[in-house]
């Protein structure tokens, strides 16, 4: 109940593509769900987070889609750039303020 | 604004050797510190949690430990490594009412 699901493992896209990575949970009581972008070498980044209030979030071209009853939720990332190349991490919190995270997804966008 | 730092960032150590690796917060007061153990091409582990000072809650029993000295210092300790204990160690801080969560640059302990 208290895993996060994330899929795909890796993807690979074109410049100018939308990578989208999804995640799923079981645990109703989460309530806060943010992605992690992480460089090598680096600490983890917060990027983009959404409460279950709501089913979509824009911030630049990072977009969350939410999906409360499929307990679902999914990161895109429109006009993908080189630089965009990193690992992202799904997670989710409840009450606890204790981040349970997915297995990462590395993204590659090729030039 | 609020600055997260770990020391050493990289560290190689012999099987059955101390451990001690530290996390200190700047910019903010009382926050809760987490520490987290990521192998490599895996997600994070949470190892402990602090939401004040002395004040620690374990998430896997292992050979590990964790102390909170003051209000914005977190130590990892160990008391004889394992190679099993390799990885890079993330600390992060969030604020007591906020979800918000943010990490430290990392160390990576390699045990030889």
């Amino acid at each position: 109940q208290q895993q996060v699901k994330q899929s795909p493992q890796s993807l690979i896209v074109q410049k100018g593509g939308i990578p989208i990575i999804n995640c799923a949970y079981e645990n109703t009581a989460f309530d806060y769900f943010p992605w992690y972008q992480q460089f090598p070498g680096k600490g983890p980044a917060l990027l983009i987070a959404i409460r279950p209030d709501v089913s979509e979030k824009k911030e630049g071209r990072f977009t969350i889609s939410f999906n409360k009853s499929a307990k679902q939720f999914s990161l895109h990332i429109m006009d993908s750039q080189p630089g965009d190349s990193a690992t992202y991490f799904c997670a989710a919190a409840g009450r606890a303020q204790k981040l349970v995270f997915g297995q990462g997804t590395r993204l590659t966008i090729n030039p | 604004s609020q600055t997260i730092h770990q020391w050493p960032a990289t560290l190689v150590q012999p099987v059955g050797s101390p451990l001690s690796l530290e996390c200190t917060v700047e910019g903010t007061s009382n926050p809760n510190l987490y520490w987290y153990r990521q192998a490599a091409g895996r997600g994070l582990q949470l190892l402990f949690y602090s939401v004040g000072i002395g004040q620690i809650s374990s998430e896997v029993p292992q050979n590990l430990s964790a102390s909170r000295p003051q209000d914005r210092q977190f130590i990892l300790s160990s008391k004889k490594l394992l190679l099993s204990d390799s990885g890079f160690y993330l600390c992060a801080w969030t604020s007591d009412n906020s979800y918000e969560q943010y990490f430290g640059p990392g160390t990576r302990l390699t045990v030889t």
